[in-house]
């Protein structure tokens, strides 16, 4: 069974302060993905990882950044934390390549608050 | 910008009846097409996929999904809903070739009246 995990369910944080959200999948998946997940928004993409060091951004990039040093971690780190981050974060992985097995397999998600 | 559509936003139905949930994606290459569904307080996990043969796929519970190139559309099917269907169900796509990234839409929650 894939696996990716989350570091934590829940986080409260201050604004201002430096948040680093960590993701962990077990599937040798080449791509990893961070999400917000907003009432009637959806999921929108904030930075996407296609390999080790490889990253793209996504819709939302604006106040993020991204690490993958390894290819099965994929952080999220807000540098400077405020209150409209406040959002339900999502990681993700898959395989970049083929056809038949290109489904994302998702984390439990982070909620983040920031007071 | 490659978008994905889901034109309902909020539906309401009670047990036993049929669904259509729509979805309209704006690549016209090769895709990959997905329906996800998020169950209060579960993680999203995936219904069914459409990658390539026969463009009506079955999924997990009783859903199946319907892929019509010509109109860029994967609606989603039930023909007899419960309560337990109750959730936000997302459709999502991936223009293949192009490492498989995700593009989803913006969401349909459904409540099954018992």
């Amino acid at each position: 069974d894939v696996k990716v995990t989350q570091s934590s369910r829940y986080l409260v944080k201050r604004t201002g302060e430096k948040v680093f959200l960590e993701c962990v999948q077990d599937m040798d998946h080449e791509n990893m993905f961070w999400y917000r997940q907003d009432p009637g928004l959806g999921l929108r993409l904030i930075y996407f990882s296609y390999d080790v060091k490889m990253k793209e951004k996504g819709d939302i990039p604006e106040g993020y950044s991204v690490s993958r040093e390894k290819k099965e971690r994929f952080s999220l780190i807000l540098e400077s934390a405020s209150t409209n981050q406040t959002s339900m974060y999502l990681c993700a992985s898959s395989f970049s390549f083929g056809q038949g097995n290109t489904e994302a397999f998702f984390g439990q998600g982070t909620r983040l608050t920031v007071v | 910008a490659q978008s994905v559509s889901q034109h309902n936003h909020h539906v309401i139905l009670s047990e036993a009846a049929s669904l259509e949930l729509g979805c309209n994606y704006s690549y016209g290459g090769t895709v990959n097409l997905f329906w996800y569904v998020q169950y209060p307080g579960q993680h999203l996990q995936l219904l069914l996929k459409y990658f390539s043969g026969d463009p009506l796929v079955k999924g997990i519970k009783g859903f199946e999904a319907e892929f019509i190139k010509s109109k860029f559309s994967f609606n989603l099917r039930k023909p007899s809903v419960q309560w337990s269907d109750t959730a936000e169900y997302f459709c999502a796509v991936i223009i293949v070739y192009n490492f498989n990234k995700f593009y989803f839409g913006s969401g349909t929650k459904l409540n099954v009246k018992p």
